[in-house]
Protein backbone atom coordinates (compact mmCIF):
# COMPACT_ATOMS: atom_id res chain seq x y z
CA UNK A 1 0.00 0.00 0.00
CA UNK A 2 1.16 3.52 -0.62
CA UNK A 3 2.40 5.75 2.62
CA UNK A 4 2.29 8.90 0.82
CA UNK A 5 -0.56 10.34 -1.77
CA UNK A 6 0.28 13.51 -3.59
CA UNK A 7 -2.19 16.56 -4.86
CA UNK A 8 -2.97 17.32 -7.20
CA UNK A 9 -2.70 14.19 -9.65
CA UNK A 10 -1.96 16.78 -12.69
CA UNK A 11 -0.64 20.40 -12.74
CA UNK A 12 -0.07 22.94 -16.16
CA UNK A 13 1.14 26.21 -15.45
CA UNK A 14 2.52 28.60 -17.67
CA UNK A 15 6.58 28.98 -17.80
CA UNK A 16 7.70 31.30 -15.01
CA UNK A 17 4.63 30.68 -12.96
CA UNK A 18 5.14 28.57 -9.92
CA UNK A 19 3.84 25.22 -9.05
CA UNK A 20 2.95 23.31 -5.75
CA UNK A 21 2.11 20.45 -4.95
CA UNK A 22 1.26 18.45 -1.66
CA UNK A 23 2.11 14.81 -0.06
CA UNK A 24 -0.07 13.65 2.78
CA UNK A 25 1.06 10.38 4.65
CA UNK A 26 -0.54 7.94 7.30
CA UNK A 27 2.17 7.06 10.25
CA UNK A 28 5.32 8.69 11.58
CA UNK A 29 8.21 9.23 9.46
CA UNK A 30 12.09 9.44 9.64
CA UNK A 31 11.94 11.95 6.51
CA UNK A 32 10.17 12.81 3.63
CA UNK A 33 11.76 13.37 -0.28
CA UNK A 34 11.10 14.01 -3.28
CA UNK A 35 11.81 12.45 -6.83
CA UNK A 36 11.02 13.79 -10.38
CA UNK A 37 10.63 11.38 -12.92
CA UNK A 38 10.89 12.11 -16.43
CA UNK A 39 8.65 9.83 -18.85
CA UNK A 40 10.34 6.68 -19.31
CA UNK A 41 13.61 7.49 -17.13
CA UNK A 42 14.36 6.66 -13.66
CA UNK A 43 13.65 8.70 -10.86
CA UNK A 44 15.98 11.21 -9.46
CA UNK A 45 16.31 12.59 -5.71
CA UNK A 46 15.52 16.51 -5.15
CA UNK A 47 15.74 17.04 -1.59
CA UNK A 48 15.66 15.11 2.10
CA UNK A 49 13.61 16.82 4.83
CA UNK A 50 14.02 15.11 8.02
CA UNK A 51 11.43 15.09 10.41
CA UNK A 52 12.74 17.96 12.89
CA UNK A 53 12.72 20.24 10.10
CA UNK A 54 10.16 22.83 8.79
CA UNK A 55 11.40 24.04 5.73
CA UNK A 56 14.57 23.24 3.31
CA UNK A 57 15.52 25.35 -0.10
CA UNK A 58 17.34 23.80 -3.02
CA UNK A 59 17.97 26.06 -5.83
CA UNK A 60 14.41 26.70 -7.05
CA UNK A 61 12.95 24.30 -4.73
CA UNK A 62 11.36 24.46 -1.78
CA UNK A 63 9.47 22.01 0.67
CA UNK A 64 8.08 22.09 3.70
CA UNK A 65 6.95 19.75 6.61
CA UNK A 66 4.02 19.41 8.55
CA UNK A 67 4.50 16.37 10.79
CA UNK A 68 1.64 17.21 13.00
CA UNK A 69 -0.56 17.15 9.95
CA UNK A 70 1.66 15.01 8.42
CA UNK A 71 1.75 16.49 5.03
CA UNK A 72 4.90 18.04 3.13
CA UNK A 73 4.68 20.70 0.26
CA UNK A 74 7.07 21.27 -2.53
CA UNK A 75 7.15 24.65 -4.47
CA UNK A 76 8.85 25.20 -7.75
CA UNK A 77 9.44 28.60 -8.65
CA UNK A 78 9.55 29.99 -12.01
CA UNK A 79 9.08 26.92 -13.73
CA UNK A 80 10.92 26.04 -17.16
CA UNK A 81 9.81 23.95 -20.19
CA UNK A 82 12.43 21.10 -18.78
CA UNK A 83 10.97 21.08 -15.02
CA UNK A 84 7.96 19.08 -17.08
CA UNK A 85 8.14 15.67 -15.03
CA UNK A 86 6.24 13.79 -12.40
CA UNK A 87 7.20 14.28 -8.92
CA UNK A 88 6.72 11.89 -6.04
CA UNK A 89 7.45 11.94 -2.69
CA UNK A 90 8.69 9.22 -0.70
CA UNK A 91 8.16 8.76 3.37
CA UNK A 92 10.77 6.81 5.16
CA UNK A 93 9.70 4.39 7.44
CA UNK A 94 12.20 2.48 9.33
CA UNK A 95 14.03 1.91 6.77
CA UNK A 96 12.06 1.56 3.27
CA UNK A 97 11.24 4.40 0.82
CA UNK A 98 7.25 4.52 -0.04
CA UNK A 99 6.14 6.38 -2.79
CA UNK A 100 2.54 7.95 -3.65
CA UNK A 101 1.35 7.86 -6.90
CA UNK A 102 2.67 11.27 -7.98
CA UNK A 103 1.80 15.01 -9.79
CA UNK A 104 2.31 15.01 -13.06
CA UNK A 105 3.67 18.72 -13.60
CA UNK A 106 3.54 20.52 -17.28
CA UNK A 107 5.21 23.61 -18.00
CA UNK A 108 3.91 25.28 -21.09
CA UNK A 109 6.00 27.59 -23.32
CA UNK B 1 30.07 2.53 -12.44
CA UNK B 2 29.07 5.73 -12.66
CA UNK B 3 25.50 5.14 -11.71
CA UNK B 4 22.96 1.95 -11.13
CA UNK B 5 22.39 -0.15 -14.21
CA UNK B 6 19.79 -2.64 -15.38
CA UNK B 7 19.63 -4.74 -18.30
CA UNK B 8 17.71 -5.03 -20.26
CA UNK B 9 16.18 -1.97 -20.83
CA UNK B 10 13.21 -3.60 -22.38
CA UNK B 11 12.00 -7.55 -22.63
CA UNK B 12 8.67 -8.67 -24.17
CA UNK B 13 8.30 -12.11 -23.36
CA UNK B 14 5.11 -14.56 -23.47
CA UNK B 15 2.75 -15.69 -20.76
CA UNK B 16 4.38 -18.34 -18.84
CA UNK B 17 7.97 -17.50 -19.84
CA UNK B 18 10.32 -17.04 -17.09
CA UNK B 19 12.69 -13.75 -17.35
CA UNK B 20 15.49 -12.54 -15.41
CA UNK B 21 16.16 -8.56 -14.58
CA UNK B 22 19.80 -7.61 -13.60
CA UNK B 23 20.77 -4.57 -11.54
CA UNK B 24 24.43 -3.67 -11.14
CA UNK B 25 24.38 -0.94 -8.33
CA UNK B 26 26.67 1.78 -7.62
CA UNK B 27 29.79 0.69 -6.53
CA UNK B 28 30.16 0.78 -2.45
CA UNK B 29 26.20 0.88 -1.99
CA UNK B 30 25.65 -1.40 0.72
CA UNK B 31 21.54 -1.17 0.09
CA UNK B 32 19.63 -2.35 -2.85
CA UNK B 33 15.94 -1.93 -3.79
CA UNK B 34 13.76 -3.40 -6.25
CA UNK B 35 10.33 -1.01 -6.91
CA UNK B 36 7.88 -2.07 -9.41
CA UNK B 37 6.07 0.62 -11.60
CA UNK B 38 2.59 -0.13 -13.46
CA UNK B 39 1.61 2.61 -16.28
CA UNK B 40 1.17 5.78 -14.61
CA UNK B 41 1.26 4.32 -11.33
CA UNK B 42 3.50 5.21 -8.46
CA UNK B 43 6.51 2.63 -7.75
CA UNK B 44 5.50 -0.24 -5.22
CA UNK B 45 7.83 -1.82 -2.88
CA UNK B 46 9.46 -5.21 -4.08
CA UNK B 47 12.31 -5.94 -1.90
CA UNK B 48 15.23 -4.65 -0.17
CA UNK B 49 18.99 -5.88 0.23
CA UNK B 50 21.08 -4.52 2.91
CA UNK B 51 24.49 -5.54 3.51
CA UNK B 52 24.86 -9.24 4.78
CA UNK B 53 21.36 -8.91 6.27
CA UNK B 54 18.41 -11.63 5.41
CA UNK B 55 16.56 -9.34 2.55
CA UNK B 56 12.87 -7.88 2.91
CA UNK B 57 10.75 -9.60 0.90
CA UNK B 58 7.56 -8.04 2.21
CA UNK B 59 6.59 -6.61 -0.99
CA UNK B 60 7.17 -9.56 -2.85
CA UNK B 61 3.66 -10.10 -4.89
CA UNK B 62 3.60 -13.98 -4.94
CA UNK B 63 6.24 -16.73 -4.74
CA UNK B 64 6.74 -16.53 -8.68
CA UNK B 65 8.63 -13.73 -7.82
CA UNK B 66 12.28 -14.06 -6.27
CA UNK B 67 15.81 -12.17 -5.85
CA UNK B 68 19.01 -12.53 -5.18
CA UNK B 69 22.21 -10.69 -4.46
CA UNK B 70 25.53 -12.14 -5.22
CA UNK B 71 28.74 -10.64 -3.18
CA UNK B 72 26.89 -8.06 -1.82
CA UNK B 73 26.82 -6.25 -5.36
CA UNK B 74 25.26 -7.60 -8.53
CA UNK B 75 21.04 -8.27 -8.33
CA UNK B 76 18.97 -10.47 -9.95
CA UNK B 77 15.16 -10.25 -9.84
CA UNK B 78 13.69 -13.68 -11.09
CA UNK B 79 9.95 -13.83 -12.18
CA UNK B 80 8.67 -17.05 -13.23
CA UNK B 81 5.61 -18.36 -15.24
CA UNK B 82 5.20 -14.50 -16.44
CA UNK B 83 1.74 -13.30 -16.28
CA UNK B 84 0.10 -10.22 -18.22
CA UNK B 85 -0.32 -8.35 -14.58
CA UNK B 86 3.52 -8.28 -14.53
CA UNK B 87 3.94 -6.30 -17.26
CA UNK B 88 5.71 -2.80 -15.90
CA UNK B 89 8.75 -0.80 -15.02
CA UNK B 90 10.72 -2.47 -12.33
CA UNK B 91 13.19 0.18 -11.18
CA UNK B 92 16.94 -1.03 -9.07
CA UNK B 93 18.11 1.48 -7.06
CA UNK B 94 21.34 1.92 -4.34
CA UNK B 95 21.81 3.51 -1.36
CA UNK B 96 24.84 4.30 0.73
CA UNK B 97 24.05 2.60 4.08
CA UNK B 98 21.14 1.41 6.60
CA UNK B 99 19.45 4.68 7.55
CA UNK B 100 17.61 5.97 4.41
CA UNK B 101 18.94 8.39 2.51
CA UNK B 102 19.14 9.66 -0.91
CA UNK B 103 18.29 6.25 -3.35
CA UNK B 104 19.72 6.53 -6.69
CA UNK B 105 17.38 4.87 -9.36
CA UNK B 106 18.06 3.30 -12.34
CA UNK B 107 16.82 4.13 -15.35
CA UNK B 108 14.72 0.80 -15.21
CA UNK B 109 13.88 -2.45 -16.60
CA UNK B 110 10.38 -2.47 -19.28
CA UNK B 111 9.23 -5.90 -19.01
CA UNK B 112 5.87 -6.60 -21.43
CA UNK B 113 4.33 -9.89 -21.29
CA UNK B 114 2.17 -11.05 -23.88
Amino acid sequence: SQQGEEDPQALSIQEGENATMNCSYKTSINNLQWYRQNSGRGLVHLILIRSNEREKHSGRLRVTLDTSKKSSSLLITASRAADTASYFCATDTDYKLSFGAGTTVTVRA
Amino acid sequence: GAGVSQSPSNKVTEKGKDVELRCDPISGHTALYWYRQSLGQGLEFLIYFQGNSAPDKSGLPSDRFSAERTGGSVSTLTIQRTQQEDSAVYLCASSLGVRTGELFFGEGSRLTVL
